[in-house]
């Protein structure tokens, strides 16, 4: 069974500094990888999707990493701002089309 | 183009009693998966539609049932209401083609009381 955990549950940084979030997964045969960004009682937007046979994903100040045979993805955020204060999510899909597998989140805040 | 949405936005049942939860899958998508995220957890997959049939489902109980309808929307059922069914139940949208990406819709918060 597919298990997905996101180290630091919570994080707490001032404005302007560079982060990275942390996932993990315990099956490496998987389709693909998603990060999530969740505000308060919202819905999920999707940040980044990655396919198992990428290596990295960028969009503006967001960039994720794969490596699939350890088992660990990376969210590295740039120059923080108040604005990017969320909960963070990854999922994993064992293949395509299939479920997503989430981990517990990371709770950012980014203090101005 | 319209995004997924959900209705009702809020809700509360009382225990049990029944639910009948609401999606439109965005424009084009032709699956459809529900999640169930309780508080301060990471969602959990029910279950997900395609063409009209059940496509694969997660550790829910049969009381937990859904139906997609030829435009692609979704239901989603929950029979004999319990507490621990308070949650926000997430909708997510896709097609079949690479990459598969899934869009989420806003979501329905459902309170038991």
């Amino acid at each position: 069974k597919q298990e997905v955990t996101q180290i630091p549950a919570a994080l707490s940084v001032p404005e302007g500094e560079n982060l990275v979030l942390n996932c993990s997964f315990t099956d490496s045969a998987i389709y693909n990888l998603q990060w999530f960004r969740q505000d308060p009682g919202k819905g999920l937007t999707s940040l980044l999707l990655i396919q198992s046979s990428q290596r990295e994903q960028t969009s503006g100040r967001l960039n994720a990493s794969l490596d699939k045979s350890s088992g660990r993805s990376t969210l590295y955020i740039a120059a923080s701002q108040p604005g990017d204060s969320a909960t963070y999510l990854c999922a994993v899909s064992p293949y395509a089309g299939n479920m997503l597998t989430f981990g517990g989140g990371t709770r950012l805040m980014v203090k101005p | 183009e319209t995004g997924v949405t959900q209705s009702p936005t809020h809700l509360i049942k009382t225990r049990g009693q029944q639910v009948t939860l609401r999606c439109s899958s965005q424009s084009g998508h032709n699956t459809v998966s529900w999640y169930q995220q309780a508080l301060g957890q990471g969602p959990q997959f029910i279950f997900q539609y395609y063409r009209e049939e059940e496509n694969g489902r997660g550790n829910f109980p049969p009381r937990f049932s859904g139906l997609q309808f030829p435009n692609y929307s979704s239901e989603l059922n929950v029979n004999a209401l319990e507490l621990d069914d308070s949650a926000l139940y997430l909708c997510a949208s896709s097609t079949r083609l690479v990459p598969y990406e899934q869009y989420f819709g806003p979501g329905t918060r459902l309170t038991v009381t």
